[in-house]
Order: structure tokens, then C-alpha cells, then sequence
């Protein structure tokens, strides 16, 4: 019953370091998207993926890069972070085509020092 | 392009009075609207949302909404409110006509209920 899981829970970097942010889904969706939420701004789409092997952008892709290698897998990586990207990262699921719902993870708090 | 405007960033209310949080959306051909609430350092859980069909959609915890098209509105409501109802709500629109059906959230409300 795990639904939509994301590691780690929370992480520190430095300015410059790279990290990979996992999400994993158990629930056979073929759509994944991750969000950033920022105080006062929502959550704002980064990335999705409409199936295995495919990515696209999203609202502010800008610094991240995605792949979805495996259909239950979306990873989310950092080349080089910036304090700009501090911020609480969110993923999300859902079954496929026409209008279903997304499904959440607990989301990470990353800080970039 | 799509957006969702939600106007009160905080709404504080006292224990058992009525509450409405209001969302006002871009207009759009087909549009599906959904609310979300967040609890202290928790994930998105769906509240409610409306696809099509009757305008007023109930959900869970006792949470209603109405869809009003020709005011582009998706307020949430509900009559009496309790402690554990303090959170963050999201309001989300999904635009139809994309094909992809990506959501477009609210800058969200923050509900601090009083006793």
C-alpha cells in the first residue's frame, strides 16, 4: 500500500553539488511529474513523463534534468545545485490518458547552502 | 494559457464557524477543477474535484465545493470546521484540451482554525 514514494525525505547540498531525487510508484501509472513548492507560489511543474522512456518540460525545467528508465521510476536530478533551489520537491502519478487523479508523495526539503 | 488565482493566502476562523476558500480560474473550453489540502509537512491528499455532472461536489472530511462556470469560480466550503482541519489548500485546474492533463495549482490557502 505504498502508492507513490519518494528518497530522500530530506537533504542538504552545497553550492555546486549534484543529487538525483528518486520517486517510485506502485500503482502501474503511466504518467509521473515532479513539482517544486515554494512559499507563497504553489506547486510549480518542473518535469513529467507521459510513459516509459518519454520526458518533457515543464513550467521551470531550468537546472534539472529527469529520466524514467522504468515505467514505476521518475528521477529527478541536479547537475549543479544553486540556492535557488531550495524548495520542498513533489512527486506525483496518475493512472494515464483521460482526466484522472494525481497521486502525492511526502515530498523532499532540499537546501542549498 | 490556464490559471488559477486563489486570493486569501491566510483565512483564520474560529472552531465550528463556517468557511469558504475561494478559487477563481481562467477560463477555458473544458476545464476539471480539483482541491487539495496539505497538512504540516505531509504530501498533497485529494480533497474533491469536479469532472463534469451536478456543480456541487462533496468530499471527504465534509468539504464542498460548487462549480460556477459563468463566474469561473470552484470555492470550498464547509459549514463547520474543527482543529484538525488547520492546513494548506490547493486549489487545480486541468485543462482538457492539452492531452496531457497537467495540473496547474493555486498559490494555496492557509486555514488556521482557532478553539
Amino acid at each position: 500500500n505504498a502508492g507513490v514514494t519518494q528518497t530522500p525525505k530530506f537533504r542538504v547540498l552545497k553550492t555546486g553539488q549534484s543529487m538525483t531525487l528518486l520517486c517510485a510508484q506502485d500503482m502501474n501509472h503511466e504518467y509521473m511529474y515532479w513539482y517544486r513548492q515554494d512559499p507563497g507560489m504553489g506547486l510549480r511543474l518542473i518535469h513529467y513523463s507521459v510513459g516509459e522512456g518519454t520526458t518533457a518540460k515543464g513550467e521551470v525545467p531550468d537546472g534539472y534534468n529527469v529520466s524514467r528508465l522504468k515505467k514505476q521510476n521518475f528521477l529527478l536530478g541536479l547537475e549543479s545545485a544553486a540556492p535557488s533551489q531550495t524548495s520542498v520537491y513533489f512527486c506525483a502519478s496518475r493512472l494515464g490518458t483521460g482526466v484522472n487523479i494525481q497521486y502525492f508523495g511526502a515530498g523532499t526539503r532540499l537546501s542549498v547552502l | 494559457a490556464q490559471s488559477v488565482t486563489q486570493l486569501d493566502s491566510q483565512v483564520p476562523v474560529f472552531e465550528e464557524a463556517p468557511v469558504e476558500l475561494r478559487c477563481n480560474y481562467s477560463s477555458s473550453v473544458s476545464v476539471y477543477l480539483f482541491w487539495y489540502v496539505q497538512y504540516p509537512n505531509q504530501g498533497l491528499q485529494l480533497l474533491l474535484k469536479y469532472l463534469s455532472g451536478s456543480t456541487l461536489v462533496k468530499g471527504i472530511n465534509g468539504f464542498e465545493a460548487e462549480f460556477n462556470k459563468s463566474q469561473t469560480s470552484f470555492h470550498l466550503r464547509k459549514p463547520s470546521v474543527h482543529i484538525s482541519d488547520t492546513a494548506e489548500y490547493f486549489c487545480a485546474v486541468s485543462d482538457g484540451t492539452s492531452g496531457t492533463y497537467k495540473y496547474i495549482f493555486g498559490t494555496g490557502t492557509r486555514l488556521k482554525v482557532l478553539a
